[in-house]
């Protein structure tokens, strides 16, 4: 069965500078998606970032990159210039490529709580 | 394109009741899965349809149940409330290998 370990329960930066987010998946697929996810106060989950394992170019999505270590099973969130506004709890999430009649639910780890300090 | 609507935002239950929770995927989804989120837990998976079909199913008692109709809104039951049972319910639509979509949850306090 796939896993999701995020690392960090909480973290706290100052405005303006970079942080990194760590996630770590276990899995036996060679093919699969990786998500990032933010869900602020608001409540509402927002997608930050995918990356496609087949891809080997790390996404980007303007202040938002991730580090995809395919061989270590490892998939980092960076976020640079951090803004107040990035204060969320983030998600890592692993989706195998859906197919009929097969256990392909997508599998989120515990996330991480950032806090963006003023 | 309207975003996933969960209906209502918010709900107080006593123990022992039930509860039907409300989702509208975005246009075009035809997958609706939810979660449940609690500080504890974070998120676990309860279930997914797909036309109509319970597509995949987490480990949760039968107490909780779902349909989904032609439409492809769906919704959530969960019959005789336990204390445990409060939490944010969040649905999520998808098409294919999109990303889930998210709405803004309901939270349910059992009391």
């Amino acid at each position: 069965a796939q896993t999701v370990t995020q690392s960090q329960p909480e973290m706290s930066v100052q405005e303006a500078e970079t942080v990194t987010l760590s996630c770590t998946y276990d899995t036996s697929e060679n093919n699969y998606y990786l998500f990032w996810y933010k869900q602020p106060p608001s409540r509402q989950m927002i997608l930050v970032i995918r990356q496609e394992a087949y891809k080997q170019q790390n996404a980007t999505e303007n202040r938002f990159s991730v580090n995809f270590q395919k061989a270590a099973k490892s998939f980092s969130l960076k976020i640079s210039d951090s803004q107040l506004g990035d204060t969320a709890m983030y998600f890592c999430a692993f989706m195998k490529p859906r197919e009929p009649n097969r256990d392909d639910k997508i599998i989120f780890g515990k996330g991480t709580r950032l806090h963006i300090l003023p | 394109k309207a975003g996933v609507t969960q209906t209502p935002r918010y709900l107080i239950k006593t123990r022992g009741q039930q509860v039907t929770l409300s989702c509208s995927p975005i246009s075009g989804h035809r997958s609706v899965s939810w979660y449940q989120q609690t500080p504890g837990q974070g998120l676990q998976f309860l279930f997914e349809y797909f036309s109509e079909t319970q597509r995949n199913k987490g480990n949760f008692p039968g107490r909780f149940s779902g349909r989904q109709f032609s439409n492809s809104r769906s919704e959530m039951n969960v019959s005789t409330l336990e204390l445990g049972d409060s939490a944010l319910y969040l649905c999520a639509s998808s098409y294919l290998n999109s990303p889930l979509h998210f709405g803004n949850g309901t939270r349910l306090t059992v009391t």
